[in-house]
């Protein structure tokens, strides 16, 4: 199983142009989620999509877009990039089991971006 | 806003020493997990305790939570280089879709 993959690793977009990023899990998850991560800090929640079918904003939706394409896919996107985008994005996914669930999450490699 | 604070920020130790990472919240959780990051991956989850648990073990790993004081430890016995890493904990609560709500992270350096 290759748990969660992400593409592209790396981005360099000038100010204005526009680009989707693409997230795909092979392990049956029902919730996926998209997180951007600044540096000195930890992780924020752009989006998530509880289940096939559904999005819902995170803290931080604001110049985000998501696709929830199956339940395999997920995909994010900056339809006018900004500077204060620039970031490294992380997408997951998590699965439940037993009565109360699980929750870990299973992170991809994350997508490194510089908006110019 | 973040959630989770850790503390402390960045934590330096020789092989073979043990680490004790703090974190704090400030919503109660339904529960709260610990990930490690090496520089420039994904984050790997460690370990999760319920808010009715009190302590939990994996391996080298030992997870208190006192949810009186919204408060949780990450103890790493015997440090190795390997665990050279940044350590980050995260909570879920009630409603939330398993949304996870992350701290700044401690850095850890481990010196051979």
């Amino acid at each position: 199983n290759a748990g969660v993959t992400q593409t592209p690793k790396f981005q360099v977009l000038k100010t204005g142009q526009s680009m989707t990023l693409q997230c795909a899990q092979d392990m049956n998850h029902n919730s996926m989620y998209w997180y951007r991560q600044d540096p000195g800090m930890g992780l924020r929640l752009i989006y998530y999509s509880a289940s096939e079918g559904t999005t819902d904003k995170g803290e931080v939706p604001n110049g985000y877009n998501v696709s929830r394409l199956n339940k395999r896919e997920f995909s994010l996107r900056l339809e006018s990039a900004a500077p204060s985008q620039t970031s490294v994005y992380f997408c997951a996914s998590t699965g439940t089991s037993g009565i109360r669930g699980s929750y870990e999450q299973y992170f991809g490699p994350g997508t490194r971006l510089t908006v110019t | 806003s973040q959630q989770g604070e850790e503390d402390p920020q960045a934590l330096s130790i020789q092989e073979g020493e043990n680490a004790t990472m703090n974190c704090s919240y400030k919503t109660s959780i339904n529960n709260l997990q610990w990930y490690r990051q090496n520089s420039g991956r994904g984050l790997v989850h460690l370990i999760l305790i319920r808010s009715n648990e009190r302590e939990k073990h994996s391996g080298r790993l030992r997870v208190t939570l006192d949810t009186s004081k919204k408060s949780s430890s990450l103890l790493i016995t015997a440090s190795r280089a390997a665990d050279t890493a940044s350590y980050f904990c995260a909570t879920t609560h009630s409603g939330g879709y398993n949304k996870l709500i992350f701290g700044a992270g401690t850095r850890l350096a481990v010196h051979p």
